[in-house]
């Protein structure tokens, strides 16, 4: 069965960074994107970025670029994705989720992973 | 960016009602569009894409309209299981922004 298993959660100070981790099981892994989502407490959620499980490549929203960086490691079926410049603002719950093959929307999430950023 | 609109931001409803709730996308998006449920410490679970696909193990009470601009969401005949806040997103163009969110509680 196709399954996301995301890394734990992480506390950092702001000015910080934090590498999430992202390991895929049950299906090819480098036949699919893995999008990155994130949802910051009691609000909704918030599309940050794309990534080519397959060739690597990545389209970020524009609010992160230059912050963001998404990547893959193929040998261990695992995607990360490393936000730089913590502050409060990205104190969140931010998900892996894999693009359907039908179209692009996410049929599988990972768990989620809250990453909190406080002195 | 593609901005997306959801109303209303929230609903009270019984068991057995009929819940319809609209997504509107500030441009064009065709039927690029999907609907998620999410349930309060859990991850979002698609159930419709392109518009009006129903996601397979997605109940039939479920159902997805719309193109261009506008789209709804209809549950036929709400079930205890379905209290929980719905987002649409548009997979048209990126980012591929969400809605704010529609919350159906019980009434």
């Amino acid at each position: 069965q196709v399954q996301l298993v995301q890394s734990g959660a992480e506390v950092k100070k702001p000015g910080a960074s934090v590498k999430i981790s992202c390991k895929a099981s049950g299906y090819t892994f480098t036949s699919y994107y893995v999008h990155w989502v994130r949802q910051a407490p009691g609000q909704g959620l918030e599309w940050m970025g794309i990534s080519n499980a397959s060739g690597g490549s990545t389209s970020y929203a524009q609010k992160f670029q230059g912050r963001v960086t998404m990547t893959r490691d193929t040998s261990t079926s695992t995607v990360y994705m490393e936000l730089s410049s913590l502050t409060s603002e990205d104190t969140a719950v931010y998900y892996c989720a894999r693009e359907a093959p039908r179209g692009s929307y996410s049929d599988y999430w990972g768990q989620g992973t809250l990453v909190s950023v406080s002195s | 960016d593609i901005q997306m609109t959801q109303s209303p931001s929230s609903l009270s409803a019984s068991v057995g009602d009929r819940v319809t709730i609209t997504c509107r996308a500030s441009q064009n998006i065709s039927s690029y569009l999907n609907w998620y449920q999410q349930k309060p410490g859990k991850a979002p679970n698609v159930l419709i894409y392109a518009a009006s696909s129903l996601q397979t193990g997605v109940p039939s009470r479920f159902s997805g309209s719309g193109s261009g601009t506008e789209f709804t969401l209809t549950i036929s005949s709400l079930q205890p299981e379905d209290f929980a806040t719905y987002y649409c997103q548009q997979s048209y163009s990126t980012p591929f922004t969400f809605g704010p969110g529609t919350k159906v509680d019980i009434k």
